[in-house]
């Protein structure tokens, strides 16, 4: 039973352009949604988050979308560039004595020239 | 600061044989994660501790996989004896709250 769902295994952009990642959960009681970004041979690195009272969080060129009466969640990076291809985890965090992160299976993002 | 460190970054076995992977988190994380990555899915919890006590272990096939945390610091999981499927990146992570997880550069465990 996946709590969340990452339906696009990979996405191709153009360099400039605005990639979009789209992710879906099931559990309405999740606190926080974050987004991970993971290059070959490393573990993930944190790239946003947003606190499911808040309908948007902005970081520079990243921005994460909530929207709970559809239990969706998108992160936009805009513009794409070279260095942002990498694959793209969305996970849900609820906040109990267990703290423990979900993940979706990730979204492999090619950024082309 | 330093990050969480794993080791080995590769490794070879074949089906039946043991194995164990090695962490050591940042300096003061309670909380110390592994987590199991196959290729083209996520990375799923196997157990979680807090200090050198287990917090979750739900997911975690005791069968063949053992955890433990000597003194809330390094960490080991070993898995014996291995099968096929147990390919995969293991992943190491730590944090002092859940929202700030820090992940190492996993273990890569091809069985064949």
């Amino acid at each position: 039973d996946q709590q969340v769902k990452q339906n696009s295994p990979s996405l191709s952009v153009q360099e400039g352009r605005i990639s979009i990642l789209n992710c879906d959960y099931t559990n309405s009681m999740f606190d926080y949604f974050l987004w991970y970004k993971k290059y070959p041979a490393e573990g993930p690195t944190f790239l946003i988050s947003i606190s499911s009272i808040k309908d948007k969080n902005e970081d520079g060129r990243f921005t994460v979308f909530l929207n709970k009466s559809a239990k969706h969640l998108s992160l936009h990076i805009v513009p794409s560039q070279p260095g942002d291809s990498a694959v793209y985890f969305c996970a849900a965090l609820k906040m109990n004595r267990d703290d423990k992160i979900i993940f979706g299976k990730g979204t492999r993002l090619h950024i082309l020239p | 600061e330093a990050g969480v460190a794993q080791s080995p970054r590769y490794k070879i076995i074949e089906k039946r044989q043991s194995v164990a992977f090695w962490c050591n988190p940042i300096s003061g994380h309670a909380t110390l994660y592994w987590y199991q990555q196959i290729l083209g899915q996520g990375p799923k919890l196997l157990i979680q501790f807090q200090n050198n006590g287990v917090v979750d272990d739900s997911q975690l096939p005791k069968d063949r996989f053992s955890a433990e945390r000597l003194k809330g610091v390094d960490s080991t999981l070993k898995i014996q004896p291995a099968k096929l499927e147990d390919s995969a990146v293991y992943l190491c992570a730590s944090s002092s709250r859940a929202y700030g997880y820090t992940f190492g550069s996993g273990t890569r465990l091809t069985v064949v």
